[in-house]
């Protein structure tokens, strides 16, 4: 695609529910990123897949957050028994993947909302 | 682990003047990679300008230009001519160089405001 696409653009649930988030990234780029941005913040890294590689995972805050990729395709988030301070906007981008002076494009993101 | 720090959390500037955006951050690497993003109120992340540690030339793009200062670890953004469409939120971003550790750690951002 020209760019990369995340779903849904909004999200509202209530505590407790699952939720999940997805992520189509820029056709042929083989590094996919997770961000949090929480309101009046920067972004915090979550999630770092490349290629077949195991991802790195250092960002996920705790063990409700998970994260699959397939391939070089499509990404899903997924956060179990949502919290409030879950509340965010949820931020996906991805790149060639060549390491070096690489730079990552960005979705739109999805606002999520924990009621 | 490195931090970026942005200590202005809100800028103003005339339309048609100049503005310069402050960023600081702290590591102990050598080579690596700094940028700034532009989000505006549409939340999608546009890279602005992006340097590398080991070129002493600053980077410029049209409008957009930086002081890398590697010494004191200081990276500005200096937007010239600044039009309505600059209005947005500032993130001042690094990268480590060392292979298997791709993510970008932000600072906070700044809110620049243009006035016509």
């Amino acid at each position: 695609g020209a760019g990369v696409s995340q779903s849904p653009s909004n999200k509202v649930t209530e505590k407790g529910k699952d939720v999940e988030l997805r992520c189509d990234p820029i056709s042929g780029h083989t590094a996919l990123y997770w961000y949090r941005q929480r309101l009046g913040q920067g972004l915090e890294f979550l999630i770092y897949f490349q290629g077949n590689s195991a991802p790195d995972k250092s960002g996920l805050p705790s063990d409700r957050f998970s994260a699959e990729r397939t391939g070089e395709s499509v990404s899903t988030l997924t956060i179990q028994r949502t919290q409030q301070e879950d509340s965010a906007v949820y931020l996906c981008a991805s790149s060639v993947g060549t390491g070096g002076f690489d730079t990552q494009y960005f979705g739109p993101g999805t606002r999520l909302t924990v009621l | 682990a490195q931090t970026v720090t942005q200590s202005q959390p809100e800028m103003s500037v005339q339309e048609a003047e100049t503005v310069t955006l402050s960023c600081t951050y702290d590591t102990s690497e050598s080579d690596y990679y700094l940028f700034w993003y532009k989000q505006p109120p549409s939340r999608q992340m546009i890279l602005v300008i992006r340097q590398e540690a080991y070129k002493q030339q600053n980077a410029t793009e049209n409008r957009f230009s930086v002081n890398f200062q590697k010494a004191a670890k200081s990276f500005s953004l200096k937007i010239s001519d600044s039009q309505l469409g600059d209005a947005a939120m500032y993130f001042c971003a690094y990268r480590t160089s060392q292979g298997g550790s791709e993510k970008l750690v932000f600072g906070k951002g700044t809110k620049l405001t243009v006035n016509p």
